[in-house]
């Protein structure tokens, strides 16, 4: 089965970049997406197509890609950017599975 | 705005079924997918599966051969079916709004606010 990588926790201080990449062997074929969700809260969506920022989500966040590996790029981070981070993409089959990487937390230290 | 609100019993006995629906507002359902997700308490989302307003389905592998989802249109609704249910099964259930992105790819606008079901006797 298709699966997602991703580092369990990521650690920054305020100001600083913080960088969460996500490794499968389709994403040379599929978009990533990535999802923000804080504590007893729904996932938010902050960039979708690797690397398009939806309306409402800061500039701070960027999202790029190359082969295998994508990464969430979070610039000048804010202590209100703790949270776990998903990405998720699809498998190539006909039926498209949808996969979630096993999540990162971002901790502001 | 497009609302999602799950709704169901929160409590569910081993090797019953547990029954959830979604009801969609601020929009019609139709014409898009639909999807359940869901995340154990401390652990990483998982997707169960999807179903159209036409009624066709697509399940997570894993989960396939005990779920069975369905809409109704007429009430803006969808549900979600989950048999032979263990305390693994206990988790955060969301219910969610799936689209195509131009150029491929699929991904979640909309979600709701997620519920508890907790698989115990």
């Amino acid at each position: 089965s298709y699966e997602l990588t991703q580092p369990p926790s990521v650690s920054v201080s305020p100001g600083q970049t913080a960088r969460i990449t996500c490794s499968g062997d389709a994403l040379p074929k599929q978009y990533a997406y990535w999802y923000q969700q804080k504590p007893g809260q729904a996932p938010v969506l902050v960039i979708y197509k690797d690397s398009e920022r939806p309306s409402g989500i800061p500039e701070r966040f960027s999202g790029s890609s190359s082969g295998t590996t994508v990464t969430l790029t979070i610039s000048g981070v804010q202590a209100e950017d703790e949270a776990d981070y998903y990405c998720q993409s699809a498998d190539s089959s006909g039926t498209y599975v949808v996969v979630f990487g096993g999540g990162t937390k971002l901790t502001v230290l | 705005q497009v609302q999602l609100q799950e709704s169901g019993p929160g409590l569910v006995k081993p090797s019953e079924t547990l029954s959830l629906t979604c009801t969609v507002s601020g929009g019609s359902i139709s014409s898009y997918y639909w999807s359940w997700i869901r995340q154990p308490a401390g652990k990483g989302l998982e997707w169960i599966g999807r179903i159209y307003t036409s009624g066709s389905t697509n399940y997570n592998p894993s989960l396939k051969s005990r779920v069975t989802m369905s809409v109704d249109t007429s009430k803006n609704q969808f549900s979600l079916k989950l048999s032979s249910v263990t305390a693994a099964d206990t988790a955060v259930y969301y219910c969610a709004r799936e689209r195509v992105a131009v150029g491929g790819g699929l991904y979640f606008d909309y979600w709701g606010q997620g519920t508890l079901v907790t698989v115990s006797s």
